[in-house]
């Protein structure tokens, strides 16, 4: 079963609007990823953060972590129409240090109009 | 750097078959962990493998096996398919545990 659950499930903007997904999770974790998926195919990696760092930066994309509320929003600036894709947060829980194992939300879909 | 590489792409197979999928993890990564998405369940971790030995394994049932070879790269094995077996299956490479997990394009599996 998943652990996480994505906000919002469906959302959908014009380009060159900036899109904010939300991410909670239910226990302690060593890291959180952030995927996007386009039509059922392999996952891409966008981004990494770890329990003890709040806010990472990747080109258009600004990740950000609340240990104490369980939560992760990923904010994509400057939409274009060729992020329209799911996105998933995964969690590397503290209960699994020494192993990989990644606990996925629910996704949610963007969709960027041109 | 070659990224994650699954093999095949796509399989079509009927209710009783068995089925093997490959994964080749980037190189230098040890660690190699399988997941199933399906449109019910999401994205489920099936097992890791790290230095050809299973670390992990998921709640699924034991028709769902793998191993990892030397060169690390890792195999899943499917015996007896059923129906709710079609999925997506996808591979992820990894150097360990708290790193950056890469996946490849997965492998589309569907049962008749």
């Amino acid at each position: 079963s998943q652990q996480g659950e994505e906000d919002p499930q469906a959302l959908s903007i014009q380009e060159g609007e900036n899109a904010t997904m939300n991410c909670s999770y239910k226990t302690s974790i060593n890291n959180l990823q952030w995927y996007r998926q386009n039509s059922g195919r392999g996952l891409v990696h966008l981004i990494l953060i770890r329990s003890n760092e709040r806010e990472k930066h990747s080109g258009r994309l600004r990740v950000t972590l609340d240990t104490s509320k369980k939560s992760s929003s990923l904010l994509i600036t400057a939409s274009r129409a060729a992020d329209t894709a799911s996105y998933f947060c995964a969690t590397g829980p503290r209960s699994n240090t020494g192993f990989q194992k990644l606990v996925f939300g629910t996704g949610t879909r963007l969709l960027v109009s041109p | 750097k070659a990224g994650v590489t699954q093999t095949p792409r796509y399989l079509i197979k009927t209710r009783g078959q068995q089925v093997t999928l490959s994964c080749s993890p980037i190189s230098g990564h040890r660690s190699v962990s399988w997941y199933q998405q399906t449109p019910g369940q999401g994205l489920q971790f099936l097992f890791e493998y790290f230095s050809e030995t299973q670390r992990n394994k998921g709640n699924f049932p034991g028709r769902f096996s793998g191993r990892q070879f030397s060169n690390s790269r890792s195999e899943m094995n499917v015996s007896t398919l059923e129906l709710g077996d079609s999925a997506l299956y996808l591979c992820a490479s990894s150097a360990g545990a708290n790193t950056e997990a890469f996946f490849g394009q997965g492998t589309r599996l569907t049962v008749v």
